[in-house]
């Protein structure tokens, strides 16, 4: 029973290097999520999706990418890396509001990135 | 004025204590209300919905006050392993299917024993 899956765990980068951020889901969830959370800060909705082939901006999307080939993929690119990006990221997946109006979220396990 | 907020902490509470913590949000329709769990280095997790007529999980209670726009979770009895980081979220729905998910900032637990 995975849930959801993130890759890698831990990475670190070199300003102006590109990497992606995978996150698996074998629940069938419609809506996935990418958030990043920073000391003080909270959990920031970075890039969203609410089904296959969709994707829309969070409240932090600059620097970076998402796409939504398949259901269950969520990817999270970044093409040009900046010590601003230094951060927890955790990705999640939930059912759609039409079929469960509380349903909750379920998050990976999350990636520690460095950018030096 | 933030669209979820919460006391960061730390509240430092001896075993056995009862503690409370509220969160307001600013939106008054919002629909979902939820708490969750984090561990220091860990994804957050369910702990609990919160619901309007208020529910209860063992030694975890939560209210809703739709009319105040404040969430409540209050935890008897406290175990060492309840010392967390505890974050309030608002989730709201829009015409389209948009959903948009607000977290507090979380407040931090620290049970002493």
């Amino acid at each position: 029973n995975a849930g959801v899956t993130q890759t890698p765990k831990f990475r670190v980068l070199k300003t102006g290097q590109s990497m992606t951020l995978l996150c698996a889901q074998d629940m069938n969830h419609e809506y996935m999520y990418w958030y990043r959370q920073d000391p003080g800060m909270g959990l920031r909705l970075i890039h969203y999706s609410v089904g296959e082939g969709t994707t829309a901006k969070g409240e932090v999307p600059d620097g970076y990418n998402v796409s939504r080939l398949k259901k269950q993929n969520f990817l999270l690119g970044l093409e040009s890396a900046a010590p601003s990006q230094t951060s927890v990221y955790f990705c999640a997946s939930s059912y759609s509001s039409a079929s469960s109006t509380n349903s909750p979220l379920h998050f990976g396990n999350g990636t520690r990135l460095t950018v030096t | 004025r933030k669209e979820v907020e919460q006391d960061p902490g730390p509240f430092n509470v001896p075993e056995g204590a009862t503690v409370a913590f509220n969160c307001t949000y600013s939106n008054s329709a919002s629909q979902s209300f939820f708490w969750y769990r984090q561990d220091c280095r860990k994804e957050p997790k369910l702990l609990m919905s919160v619901y309007s007529s208020g529910n209860e999980d063992g030694r975890f209670t939560a209210q809703l006050n739709r009319a105040s726009q404040y969430i409540s979770l209050l935890i008897r009895d406290s175990k060492l392993s309840d010392s967390a980081t505890y974050l309030c979220v608002v989730r709201n729905e829009y015409s389209g299917g948009y959903q948009k998910v607000t977290f507090g900032i979380g407040t931090k637990l620290q049970v002493i024993p």
